[in-house]
């Protein structure tokens, strides 16, 4: 099956600065890539839709200039949350669509401090 | 807004028993319906996917029914192992190709 890989798998980072994850499909071409974001017992929220060449669609709620989506390549997406605090410690979790659905990446944990 | 429920929060039983996951949307205009397996600090691992025309599937000992017009799917597990022990996740996908997930169902196997 498709794999979809994420970097880092954990990073903690003090408050106020900057941290980039990245997102990559392995084996195919992804011209769409989502970024969930998933608070502890909860649901996988939808934060941004990332199209290559193009700006991302973010969701009702998600700050644009806080978390900045670059696709630059039809297999790397990456979510830089900028200016971090520690109410954005989170589960970040990426995916990629083919032509029939949609793999996920393995999740990066957020921790700031 | 489509809203997905699953129930129960979580469940545990016994090694081999047979067991169903329940899962409910409100918008009965769907594409699919997928069950993912979550297991602690991971990513999802896609279980099932079955189509708005399709009424079930099965892979190995998990099946998935859907019946789109009461806005319900199931996810049966037959002969549980300590394995299959995660968090299992229900979304559903509408004609904008966003995925909505419920809050998953954690199963605990015992030995």
């Amino acid at each position: 099956g498709a794999v979809v890989s994420q970097h880092p798998s954990w990073v903690i980072c003090k408050s106020g600065t900057s941290v980039k994850i990245e997102c990559r499909s392995l084996d195919f071409q992804a011209t769409t890539m989502f970024w969930y974001r998933q608070f502890p017992k909860q649901s996988l929220m939808l934060m941004a839709t990332s199209n290559e060449g193009s700006k991302a669609t973010y969701e009702q709620g998600v700050e644009k200039d806080k978390f900045l989506i670059n696709h630059a390549s039809l297999t790397l997406s990456t979510l830089t949350v900028t200016s971090a605090h520690p109410e954005d410690s989170s589960f970040y979790i990426c995916s990629a669509r083919t032509a029939t659905q949609q793999f996920f990446g393995p999740g990066t944990r957020l921790t700031v401090l | 807004k489509q809203e997905v429920t699953q129930i129960p929060a979580a469940l545990s039983v016994p090694e081999g028993e047979n067991l169903v996951l329940n899962c409910s949307f409100t918008d009965s205009a769907i594409y699919n319906l997928q069950w993912f397996r979550q297991d602690p600090g991971k990513g999802l691992t896609s279980l099932l996917l079955i189509q708005s025309s399709q009424r079930e599937q099965t892979s190995g000992r998990l099946n998935a029914s859907l019946d789109k017009s009461s806005g319900r799917s199931t996810l049966y597990i037959a002969a549980s192992q300590p394995g299959d022990s995660a968090t299992y996740l229900c979304a559903v996908q509408g004609g904008s190709e966003k995925l909505v997930f419920g809050k998953g169902t954690k199963l605990t196997v015992n030995p």
